[in-house]
C-alpha cells in the first residue's frame, strides 16, 4: 500500500498571505493525485487532480505542482472562504483499495 | 447541477445493520462509477467501496470485505451501501462521491455529498 504523508497538519496563515502545503508517497505515483477542500457540514470539493489541473470553478490562487512522490498545493492568497482541512490522494495504483488518502492539513486562520 | 444527497446514517449498536442511499442528479448517473468514502472521527478520508458504471464490477477496502454490499439502481439515480456486522470503527461521516469517468481506473472524485453520519454504539 502507498503511505500517502501530508505535512504540515496544521498551518496558521494569516488572510491574504500565501499557504504552501506539502504531500509526500511512499512510492511514486507519477501525476495521479488530487486535492480536496473539506469544511464542516459541507461536501468536499475537489480542488486539484492530475497534480496540477484546477477542478471546474476553482480559482486560480489555487495551484498544485509535483511529480512521483512529492506534490504542493499552494494557495497564493488566502481568503476567509479558504480556511479548511485539505487532503491530497493518490489514485495510481489498482485496485481502488489501494487509492490512499493523506492524514489531511488543517488550514488555520492566524 | 451535479447534487449527491445521502441518507440512511444512524445510531445503530455493534453487530447491526444500516442501508445508506445516495441520491443523484444532474448527470447520467448509470455513466459513471461512484463509490462511498468515509471519515472517521479525528481521522482521515478512507475509501469504502466502489461500483463501475460501465462493467458492474464492484470493489471494496479490506475494512468492507464481507460485511459491506455496494448496490446501484440507474432506473432510481441511486447508489447504495448496505452495512452489516457493524463495528465501533465504522463509526464515520459516510460520503457518496462520484468518479469523472465510467470506471475506478485512474480516478479521482469530481464531484461529492454532505455525508451521513453513522455512530455504531451500545
Amino acid at each position: 500500500e502507498i503511505v500517502v504523508t501530508q505535512s504540515p497538519a496544521a498551518l496558521s496563515v494569516s488572510p491574504g498571505e500565501r499557504a504552501t502545503l506539502s504531500c509526500r508517497a511512499s512510492q511514486t505515483v507519477g501525476s495521479n493525485l488530487a486535492w480536496y477542500q473539506l469544511k464542516p457540514g459541507q461536501a468536499p470539493r475537489l480542488l486539484i487532480y492530475g497534480a496540477s489541473t484546477r477542478a471546474t470553478g476553482i480559482p486560480a490562487r489555487f495551484s498544485g505542482s509535483g511529480s512521483g512522490t512529492e506534490f504542493t498545493l499552494t494557495i497564493s492568497s488566502l481568503q476567509s472562504e479558504d480556511f479548511a482541512v485539505y487532503y491530497c490522494q493518490q489514485y495510481n495504483n489498482w485496485p481502488p483499495s489501494m487509492y490512499t488518502f493523506g492524514q489531511g492539513t488543517k488550514l488555520e486562520i492566524k | 447541477e451535479v447534487q449527491l444527497l445521502e441518507s440512511g446514517g444512524g445510531l445503530v449498536q455493534p453487530g447491526g445493520s444500516l442501508r445508506l442511499s445516495c441520491a443523484a442528479s444532474g448527470f447520467t448517473f448509470s455513466s459513471y462509477a461512484m463509490s462511498w468514502v468515509r471519515r472517521a472521527p479525528g481521522k482521515g478520508l478512507e475509501w469504502v467501496s466502489g461500483f463501475s458504471g460501465s462493467s458492474g464490477s464492484t470493489y471494496y477496502a479490506d475494512s468492507a470485505k464481507g460485511r459491506f454490499a455496494i448496490s446501484r439502481d440507474n432506473s432510481k439515480n441511486t447508489l447504495y451501501l448496505q452495512m452489516n456486522s457493524l463495528r465501533a470503527e465504522d463509526t464515520a461521516v459516510y460520503y457518496c462521491a462520484k468518479s469523472p469517468g465510467p470506471t475506478l481506473l485512474s480516478y479521482y472524485f469530481d464531484y461529492w455529498g454532505q455525508g451521513t453520519l453513522v455512530t455504531v454504539s451500545s
